[in-house]
Formats: C-alpha cells, sequence, structure tokens
C-alpha cells in the first residue's frame, strides 16, 4: 500500500541552523501539507501546498518557513534559523479526496 | 475557527471490556471529521473518515459514529495491540487544514 516518507527520521542541530526535512507523498496526490506536534500537545497545522504554491497556512508558519516541491516526487520543509521552541515531530501528509495520510515523522531536536 | 475536544484524555480498559471514546466539534460546515490511531513516536495513520451525521464506518474491533455535534469511537472487546492515541480531527469550509484533539491515550491491559 503505497504510503508517505520522510527523512531523515531525526534531526539534532543548533540554534540559529538551517534545517530541511523531506517527503516523499503519495505518487497521485495532488495537495501536500506540513504539520507539527510538540511533545505532549496536539497536532498542529503548519501550512498546504496545492499546485505548486501554498494555499493556506497558519500563524505558525512565519518567514523563518518555507515549503518546496523540487521536483516531481518531493515535497520540502525549510527552517532558516531554527529556534529552541522548534523542536518538535514534524509531519508530512498527502491528501486523496477528504482524507490527509501522515509519514512517520521527522523528530527535530534544537539545542 | 474549528474546535475539537475530546474525552477522556486517558482510558485504561480490561482485555474484552469494550467502552467508547468522544469527540465533540464546533465547526462551520463540516467537510470531514476524521480518526486517526498513533502510536508513541509514530505518525497519525487513518482510520475513518466521517461526512454526514447519522453515518457509520466499521474497521475490526472499531466504529465511528457522527452525529451533527460528536462522533463517537466505540471499541468492542478491545485487545492489548489496540493501545494507542486515538486523534480526533475535523475540516471545514473552504479550508484545506485539519484541526486535532488532544486525543485519548487507551490502554489495554491483558
Amino acid at each position: 500500500e503505497p504510503e508517505v516518507t520522510q527523512t531523515p527520521s531525526h534531526q539534532v542541530t543548533q540554534m540559529g541552523q538551517e534545517v530541511i526535512l523531506r517527503c516523499v507523498p503519495i505518487s497521485n496526490h495532488l495537495y501536500f501539507y506540513w504539520y507539527r506536534q510538540i511533545l505532549g500537545q496536539k497536532v498542529e497545522f503548519l501550512v498546504s501546498f496545492y499546485n505548486n504554491e501554498i494555499s493556506e497556512k497558519s500563524e505558525i508558519f512565519d518567514d523563518q518557513f518555507s515549503v518546496e516541491r523540487p521536483d516531481g516526487s518531493n515535497f520540502t520543509l525549510k527552517i532558516r534559523s531554527t529556534k529552541l521552541e522548534d523542536s518538535a515531530m514534524y509531519f508530512c501528509a498527502s491528501k486523496t479526496e477528504e482524507t490527509q495520510y501522515f509519514g512517520p515523522g521527522t523528530r527535530l531536536l534544537v539545542l | 475557527e474549528d474546535q475539537v475536544t475530546q474525552s477522556p484524555e486517558a482510558l485504561r480498559l480490561q482485555e474484552g471490556e469494550s467502552s467508547s471514546l468522544n469527540c465533540s466539534y464546533t465547526v462551520s460546515g463540516l467537510r470531514g471529521l476524521f480518526w486517526y490511531r498513533q502510536d508513541p513516536g509514530k505518525g497519525p495513520e487513518f482510520l475513518f473518515t466521517l461526512y454526514s451525521a447519522g453515518e457509520e464506518k466499521e474497521k475490526e474491533r472499531l466504529k465511528a459514529t457522527l452525529t451533527k455535534k460528536e462522533s463517537f469511537l466505540h471499541i468492542t472487546a478491545p485487545k492489548p495491540e489496540d493501545s494507542a492515541t486515538y486523534l480526533c480531527a475535523v475540516n471545514s469550509g473552504g479550508y484545506q487544514k485539519v484541526t486535532f484533539g488532544i486525543g485519548t491515550k487507551l490502554q489495554v491491559i491483558p
């Protein structure tokens, strides 16, 4: 069964460094998403992406964040200058009809 | 703004002891209500999508139902492998985002 994949599974970085989280959505899906989950808290929406542009973003998704679909299969989330509070699990999702399917996540730790 | 409230926050059941998890929601124009299962350190795993009041869906020991204000996830004769956090989420109006509840952490004891 097709699934969303994410790399790396874990990432440790120093505050102020740039990180790129990578995702391969399910191949015939057209809508792509990033969410995050801080330990013990709700899953929170960051951004949605359709037809090579951002279709919706939350207030969390500020100028430090960007997304890109560099080729026909990958979807990336870049954090330009990481902060301690960016430490969280980051989930990629892709959608068919109304249902979003999630990847296994990247655990980001900012020191 | 969409809101999702789940109860209880935690539930401990004996193996075989059936129960229900509740999800209350407030949205403007429901497009879909979703149930996911999340194991520790993993991504949400899709279980069900419900679209309109009165709809029901089943999968193995799980059954999801929907009214205009809430959804229930019924677990019949649970097994230890059903232990996980169950997340409820909604999508509404013309928005792409899905709004999640905090989840119910279920523990099934042998």
